[in-house]
């Protein structure tokens, strides 16, 4: 089976642009959480979907958006880039389903803000 | 809310030593702990998780231990090589039955691993 997948892996934007984060999940599962990654903070939950819908949400602010589509792909977006939103955001698959803990990681895409 | 608790941040061993991570955690809600393996460029890879009906659980050279009335869990590698050299993270969720924490891991801070050939 095919992992996680991300695109892009890279990407720089400029202060006050906006930038969408896309996430292929493993085939088969319905489950997709959103991490933001910094050496300051760590690992930090963003928000879950799960059969298109919100299950959810960490506490990040309302700039940080995201949906999930039929199927089961999901995408990210932060509008009004701040300089802090410099990070690897990485998404994570799971069944989602009662007793599907487990969540398997794709290689994050690196946002630089400037 | 959660909160995950790591030590050490670093550690570093002699190829074929022991190494022992102490995560420790705050929601007594908390039922699925998880670990996972990091490695430069890449996102965390699950080594090994533990679920609170169990207190042990082994991996060929890998182990984690769940002590739930003292709230801690711990990871364990035996006979290290050099390949485990990474920054290796615990987690805590409260899985299925936490309701709304369902789907939503919080991670200790990370502890570096380094093994010496």
């Amino acid at each position: 089976k095919a992992g996680v997948t991300q695109t892009p892996r890279y990407l720089i934007k400029t202060r006050g642009q906006q930038v969408t984060l896309s996430c292929s999940p493993i085939s088969g599962h319905r489950s997709v959480s959103w991490y933001q990654q910094t050496p300051g903070q760590g690992l930090q939950f963003l928000f879950e979907y799960f059969s298109e819908t919100q299950r959810n949400k960490g506490n990040f602010p309302g700039r940080f958006s995201g949906r999930q589509f039929s199927n089961s792909r999901s995408e990210m977006n932060v509008s009004t880039l701040e300089l802090g939103d410099s990070a690897l955001y990485l998404c994570a698959s799971s069944t989602g389903d009662r007793g599907g803990y487990e969540q398997y990681f794709g290689p994050g895409t690196r946002l630089t803000v400037t | 809310g959660e909160n995950v608790e790591q030590h050490p941040s670093t550690l570093s061993v002699q190829e074929g030593d022991s190494a022992v991570i102490k995560c420790t955690y705050s929601d007594s809600a908390s039922n699925y702990f998880p670990w996972y393996k990091q490695e430069l460029g890449k996102g965390p890879q699950l080594i090994i998780d533990i679920r609170s009906n169990v207190g042990e659980k082994k991996d060929q050279r890998i182990a984690v231990t769940l002590n739930k009335t003292a709230k801690h869990f711990s990871l364990h590698i035996t006979e290290t090589q050099p390949e485990d050299s990474a920054v290796y993270f615990c987690a805590a969720s409260g899985g299925w039955a936490g309701g709304t924490s369902y789907g939503k891991l919080t991670f200790g801070q990370g502890t570096i691993l380094t093994v010496h050939p």
